[in-house]
């Protein structure tokens, strides 16, 4: 089952503008990761973001994190033509430290036109 | 340092055959995990590896099986093949012994069609 949320489903952007996507999760993290997948390959890993922190950046990423609300946002500034892909965010399961195990979202397709 | 690999990259099966993918960490990472990607159930976790031992398994039959090598190397298995069974396999690369705050690495992916 999932863990998480995405919304929303499919956003489609100009280049140049901002892209925000949000994910939920339903139960208690220890730190949640964003990842993109472009057209069906493998996962890039983006940020990863602990439960006692509210916001990271990386690049013209910036994550937050909001555990008393159980979610989380993506924006991508500036976006590109090459951010065109899909977003997940994935949580580990607060307590199970001897496991990796990645709870995903269902993802948000992102467009950017040129 | 060289990413994950995996292979084959794509694979075409008949119902009822089985089906051995292979996943290579990156080198000095000693955890594995699998996941399945399908576009109905999205992304989901089939079995962790840890040092050769298998730490954590999914919700998945009895027909879906793993191992891991002293170096590392990862396979998974899939008997008696159901056409349900088509999907991206992804496996991750993770460092040390997953657990909190571990980024996952992932390869490019197995396709895996089942005709």
């Amino acid at each position: 089952s999932q863990q998480g949320e995405e919304d929303p489903q499919a956003l489609s952007i100009q280049e140049g503008e901002n892209a925000t996507m949000n994910c939920s999760y339903k139960t208690s993290i220890n730190n949640l990761q964003w990842y993109r997948q472009n057209s069906g390959r493998g996962l890039v890993h983006l940020i990863l973001i602990r439960s006692n922190e509210r916001e990271k950046h990386s690049g013209r990423l910036r994550v937050t994190l909001d555990t008393s609300k159980k979610s989380s946002s993506l924006l991508i500034t500036a976006s590109r033509a090459a951010d065109t892909a899909s977003y997940f965010c994935a949580t580990d399961v607060s307590g199970s430290s001897n496991t990796g195990k990645l709870i995903f979202g269902q993802g948000t397709t992102l467009q950017v036109k040129p | 340092k060289a990413g994950v690999t995996q292979t084959p990259r794509y694979l075409i099966k008949t119902r009822g055959q089985q089906v051995t993918l292979s996943c290579s960490p990156i080198s000095g990472h000693r955890s594995v995990s699998w996941y399945q990607q399908t576009p109905g159930q999205g992304l989901q976790f089939l079995f962790e590896y840890f040092s050769e031992t298998q730490r954590n398994k999914g919700n998945f039959p009895g027909r879906f099986s793993g191992r891991q090598f002293s170096n590392s190397r990862s396979e998974m298995n899939v008997s008696t093949l159901e056409l349900g069974d088509s999907a991206l396999y992804l496996c991750a690369s993770i460092p040390g012994l997953a657990g909190v705050g571990e980024t996952q690495y992932f390869g490019p992916g197995t396709r895996l069609l089942v005709l």
